[in-house]
């Protein structure tokens, strides 16, 4: 089993619509949880970040945590066509050092 | 305010030739990581530095890796001797531990062995 796990997708929304990003993550201690985009050709950006569990609201964009679940998604509201990108989901392990472990990332097309 | 520096951006190398990527994190942040990132197996984590020492290489793929930071302001990534298959983008990210470890990524090196 893979420590953090997403959908490659693509996922296709129109734009406007609302995209639901997801992810899963396999160490019940870990601590902090991250959110990236990456557009093609550039390095990692960060959109977000999550410590505790319900949700963190930020302009369009919505994390929520379920440590029950390990489970934690992006929401994207109105969703852009700049919005299209791979999002990446990033898990601090137990040891909390700082050492973050990357999903394989979710590409997210918006279309017009 | 510098974000991560990386260099060289672009490299193409042949099979059998040593390659060596360099890093200056942001000032002020103590930690620094590489990442390799390919279409197979996504963002991998190489190896991580804290004040400078080594604290995980159980990312680093074989004894053709090394990594050093022999200060707070500097890091390089060797490959010796390169083979194909190490292409890739390498990125060097770093951050503040204890300000929520967040880690900002450098724009990566682009290395193609050919």
């Amino acid at each position: 089993q893979k420590e953090v796990e997403q959908n490659s997708g693509p996922l296709s929304v129109p734009e406007g619509a609302i995209a639901s990003l997801n992810c899963t993550y396999s160490d019940r201690g870990s601590q902090s949880f991250f959110w990236y985009r990456q557009y093609s050709g550039k390095s990692p950006e960060l959109i977000m970040f999550i410590y505790s569990n319900g949700d963190k609201e930020d302009g369009r964009f919505t994390a929520q945590l379920n440590k029950a679940s390990q489970y934690v998604s992006l929401l994207i509201r109105d969703s852009q066509p700049s919005d299209s990108a791979t999002y990446l989901c990033a898990v601090n392990t137990r040891s909390n050092t700082g050492k973050l472990i990357f999903g394989q990332g979710t590409t997210l097309q918006v279309k017009p | 305010d510098a974000g991560v520096i990386q260099s060289p951006r672009h490299e193409v190398t042949e099979m059998g030739q040593e390659v060596t990527l360099r890093c200056k994190p942001i000032s002020g942040h103590n930690s620094l990581f590489w990442y390799r990132q390919t279409m197979m197996r996504g963002l991998e984590l190489l190896i991580y530095f804290n004040n400078n020492v080594p604290i995980d290489d159980s990312g680093m793929p074989e004894d053709r890796f090394s990594a050093k930071m022999p200060n707070a302001s500097f890091s390089t990534l060797k490959i010796q001797p390169s083979e194909p298959r190490d292409s890739a983008v390498y990125f060097c990210a770093s951050s503040l531990t204890g300000s929520g470890n967040t880690i900002y990524f450098g724009e990566g090196s682009w290395l193609t062995v050919v």
